[in-house]
């Protein structure tokens, strides 16, 4: 079963626009983490966000968790076509032994037009 | 280049046949994990090791086996393979402390299975 589901599933933008993707989970999390993952390719870790934190930003990234909605969004400012990839969210769970292991999401195919 | 290096890249099977998929780390992670990648699934995970002689299953196990030969190499088999077995591999790394992870996974380059 999925964790995280990734809204929406597909993205279409122009270059320069912001691209804000939103992921929704069920269970407490101790963190919840975003990759990349460019076609044909492995996933490249972009941020991760702990459970008592509320935002984070990485250069054009930034980060938003509200564990009350059990929610978190990724905004992408001034995209590039460079940005097309598929983006996934990814939860630890709190609790138990779970350590480092992550529940990925389905992800959101974005497409930045040049 | 330091990560995660798999082999082989691709690999097609006959049904029954059977194979182990490579996996190594360099960053001196105590925890890994192989992941299966379907076209609208996303990433479930297979199996993980949290550390140097431990394994685990994960959300998707059957037909697979695992061996954390040491620290930095995790190998998965597949001991018959099956058509439902097609699909994307990949194996991971990451690092936790105390029960805190500390940075994220660092993932390889997959492996490309197709069981014809």
């Amino acid at each position: 079963s999925q964790q995280g589901e990734e809204d929406p599933q597909a993205l279409s933008i122009q270059e320069g626009e912001n691209a804000t993707m939103n992921c929704s989970y069920k269970t407490s999390i101790n963190n919840l983490q975003w990759y990349r993952q460019n076609s044909g390719r492995g996933l490249v870790h972009l941020i991760l966000i702990r459970s008592n934190e509320r935002e984070k930003h990485s250069g054009r990234l930034r980060v938003t968790l509200d564990t009350s909605k059990k929610s978190s969004s990724l905004l992408i400012t001034a995209s590039r076509a460079a940005d097309t990839a598929s983006y996934f969210c990814a939860t630890g769970n709190a609790g138990g032994t779970s350590y480092g292991k992550l529940t990925f999401g389905q992800g959101t195919i974005l497409t930045v037009h040049p | 280049n330091a990560g995660v290096t798999q082999t082989p890249k691709f690999q097609v099977l006959k049904t029954g046949q059977s194979m182990t998929l490579q996996c190594a780390q360099d960053m001196n992670h105590n925890s890994m994990y192989w992941y299966r990648q379907d076209p609208g699934m996303g990433l479930r995970l297979i199996y993980y090791s949290a550390s140097e002689g431990t394994t685990d299953k994960g959300e998707v196990p059957n037909g697979y086996n695992v061996s954390r030969l040491n620290k930095r190499e995790f190998s998965l088999r597949l001991e018959s393979a099956a058509p439902s077995q097609t699909s994307v591999y990949f194996c991971a790394s990451s690092e936790e402390v105390s029960g805190w992870v500390v940075g994220g996974y660092t993932f390889g380059s997959g492996t490309r299975l197709t069981v014809v």
